[in-house]
């Protein structure tokens, strides 16, 4: 069973047009994280959250938002898209409490914009 | 700073053996780990090795630590066509309590027949 859910697995938007995703957990782990991963490259950390701590990386664009309303759910909020958006999003948990407990990936949304 | 690095391509024969190589740059790291991405997928854990050991066996897959040369390793035996995919290195430091795990770039790994 998937620990880790996001939805949609595809999402398709305008130029400019404000976009949500989420994900969802069943691990009652406290630390969810976003990645967003380009072809070919490593993912890259947009964000996370240790419990209701947000954490933003520096280099993160301030069109990229976030929000965690409880344990189980952790939505990425891109205001105004672009083209160079476009990628994977993935969404990852882990317990952050025990540096041998790795991060739980859900599959991904694959975001274009059109 | 930290740093993975991985080379990005290996192409084997099906039921040859694959060796996947990362360096790391931080040597304090505790645990390393390689992840698997299957195409329009997420990253699927493999298998993780700690700092204190050499080697770790789990079917398949060995991992070799190297900490003196900050190496690791992935081997797989009897590589299979659903072994194509794209594997990641990735170590977290335990300095300052961090959590967050530095990948590599991932190493494509293309099995024919």
């Amino acid at each position: 069973d998937a620990m880790v859910i996001q939805n949609p697995r595809y999402q398709v938007t305008q130029f400019g047009k404000p976009v949500t995703l989420s994900c969802s957990q069943t691990l009652n782990h406290n630390v969810m994280y976003w990645y967003q991963q380009k072809s070919s490259q490593a993912p890259k950390l947009l964000f996370h959250y240790y419990d209701k701590d947000f954490n933003n990386e520096a280099d993160t664009p301030d069109n990229f938002q976030s929000r965690r309303p409880n344990t189980s759910f952790c939505f990425l909020d891109i205001r105004s898209p672009g083209l160079g958006d476009a990628a994977m999003y993935l969404c990852a948990t882990s317990s952050g409490t025990d540096h041998n407990q790795p991060q739980h990936f859900g599959d991904g949304t694959r975001l274009s914009i059109l | 700073g930290e740093d993975v690095e991985q080379s990005l391509f290996l192409s084997v024969r099906e039921g040859d053996s694959s060796v996947i190589n990362c360096t790391y740059t931080d040597s304090s790291s505790t645990y390393l780990y390689w992840y698997k991405q299957e195409p329009g997928a997420g990253l699927q854990l493999l298998t993780y090795i700690f700092s204190n050991m050499d080697m770790k066996q789990d079917q398949r897959l060995t991992v070799l630590l190297n900490k003196k040369d900050k190496h690791l390793s992935l081997r797989i035996a009897d590589t299979q066509t659903g072994d194509s995919a794209i594997y990641f290195c990735a170590e977290i430091p335990p300095s300052g309590g961090s959590y967050i795990p530095t990948f590599g770039r991932g190493t494509s790994l293309i099995v024919h027949p």
